[in-house]
């Protein structure tokens, strides 16, 4: 069972379009991050989002916690080829030092 | 700063070898991640250690696999013996646990592991 459910799990826009990747569960988070993982690398935290209803801002990214702390939006305006990677959440429970990582939404903005 | 360090970054073996994946943490951080990813499985974690000690195994798939951490500078995952659907990408990551919530998990480059 999949605790984190991420959609799309596939996408791929043109340059300057605009996108949304949901993630979502039925499990009440403590809270969430979000990870991009380019080719052959790592994934790298791109935002902790901790209180029910946060948005944060990261140049033309926009990250949001939903209320009940069970979902989570990454909404990216005029995407760009370096945006392109692997998208992906993961939650925390009780406070704990355990993730637990979403499906992944992978990403191809092409020039 | 050196972020965490793995090797090898690419290992092919044949079916029941033995394979050593190795991993430096970052220098002051407590917490050690191992992790697995998969496409059909995605990122899944293994094992967890605290200040050295093994807190968390319970993502270990069997008991062909282990793990150790002898220092604060050092891991290692083994797995003998191999097997083909252990083929997958090996993720290190290494955190500074204050309690209270998960901190940032710095993650390797990984090691690619084929197993043929």
């Amino acid at each position: 069972t999949q605790l984190l459910e991420q959609s799309p799990q596939f996408l791929s826009i043109q340059e300057g379009e605009n996108l949304t990747v949901y993630c979502n569960s039925s499990s009440v988070f403590s809270s969430l991050q979000w990870y991009r993982q380019e080719p052959g690398e790592g994934p790298v935290l791109l935002v902790t989002v901790v209180t029910g209803g946060e948005v944060k801002k990261l140049k033309r990214l926009t990250f949001q916690f939903g209320d009940a702390r069970k979902d989570s939006s990454l909404h990216i305006t005029a995407a760009q080829p370096g945006d392109t990677g692997l998208y992906l959440c993961a939650g925390e429970r009780d406070s704990s030092y355990k993730l637990i990582f979403g499906s992944g939404t992978r990403l191809l903005v092409r020039p | 700063d050196a972020g965490v360090i793995q090797s090898p970054r690419h290992e092919v073996t044949e079916m029941g070898q033995e394979v050593t994946l190795r991993c430096k943490p970052i220098s002051g951080h407590n917490s050690l991640f191992w992790y697995r990813q998969t496409m059909m499985r995605g990122l899944e974690l293994l094992i967890y250690f605290n200040n050295n000690v093994p807190i968390d195994d319970s993502g270990m798939p069997e008991d062909r696999f282990s793990a150790k951490m002898p220092n604060a500078s050092f891991s290692t995952l083994k797995i003998q013996p191999s097997e083909p659907r252990d083929s997958a990408v090996y993720f290190c990551a290494s955190s500074l646990w204050r309690g209270g919530g998960a901190d940032t998990q710095y993650f390797g480059p990984g090691t690619r592991l084929t197993v043929l």
